[in-house]
């Protein structure tokens, strides 16, 4: 299933670098949503755009910057991460908020150095 | 907000044996229930869900049961095998507004 593309896959950098996750779907979904994995944790809801709003925000720390310029294109812009952001970040959408089920990307894989 | 609550963290069965994971839930709105099996490197997938309209659904070995009262549902899995070893997720929410809130997760291992 190819419906949720994240890229890249595998990013390492270091805590002053700035880059960004690209997460594109396409199953004409209006919902989009940025989970966070950590080990032995359960994942975490992060943002959630509805037809390109940010309608949640679940406290993310403001060196995270989602930007959702149309339905089928999420960014996560990242700037200034600590070791503890080292993740994988997932990416997920579904037809609208509210509308269930959510379908996954395969996520990317994070280090912080 | 809602609160779920996952077990066993870890479950070890015989291939063939059959596997119970348990999840409890706080919200009382929460009216939607997906199962997600995650295996390593991968997305998690859902696998089976559940709506509070219903109290069991059945997809060939997976099962899914739910009691509103109690606030839990679970996962059955049956005639286990060794392709089944994954880490399961359940999840809460309420389709009013969407917001997934996941279990902790069961690391299921099942031996050939």
């Amino acid at each position: 299933e190819t419906g949720v593309t994240q890229t890249p896959r595998h990013l390492v950098m270091g805590m002053t670098n700035k880059k960004s996750l690209k997460c594109e779907q396409h199953l004409g979904h209006n919902a989009m949503y940025w989970y966070k994995q950590s080990a032995k944790k359960p994942l975490e809801l992060m943002f959630v755009y509805n037809f390109k709003e940010q309608t949640e925000n679940n406290s993310v720390p403001s060196r995270f910057s989602p930007e959702c310029p149309n339905s089928s294109h999420l960014f996560l812009h990242l700037h200034t991460l600590q070791p503890e952001d080292s993740a994988l970040y997932l990416c997920a959408s579904s037809q609208g908020q509210g509308e269930q089920p959510q379908h996954f990307g395969d996520g990317t894989r994070l280090s912080i150095l | 907000g809602e609160n779920v609550e996952q077990h066993p963290s870890t479950l070890s069965v015989q291939e063939g044996d059959s596997a119970v994971i348990k999840c409890t839930y706080s919200d009382s709105a929460s009216n939607y229930f997906p199962w997600y099996k995650q295996e390593l490197g991968k997305r998690p997938q859902l696998i089976i869900d559940i709506r509070s309209n219903v109290g069991e659904k059945k997809d060939q070995r997976i099962a899914v049961t739910l009691n509103k009262t109690a606030k839990h549902f679970s996962l059955h899995i049956t005639e286990t095998q060794p392709e089944d070893s994954a880490v399961y997720f359940c999840a809460a929410a309420s389709t009013s507004y969407g917001k997934l809130t996941f279990g902790q997760g069961t690391i299921l291992t099942v031996h050939p």
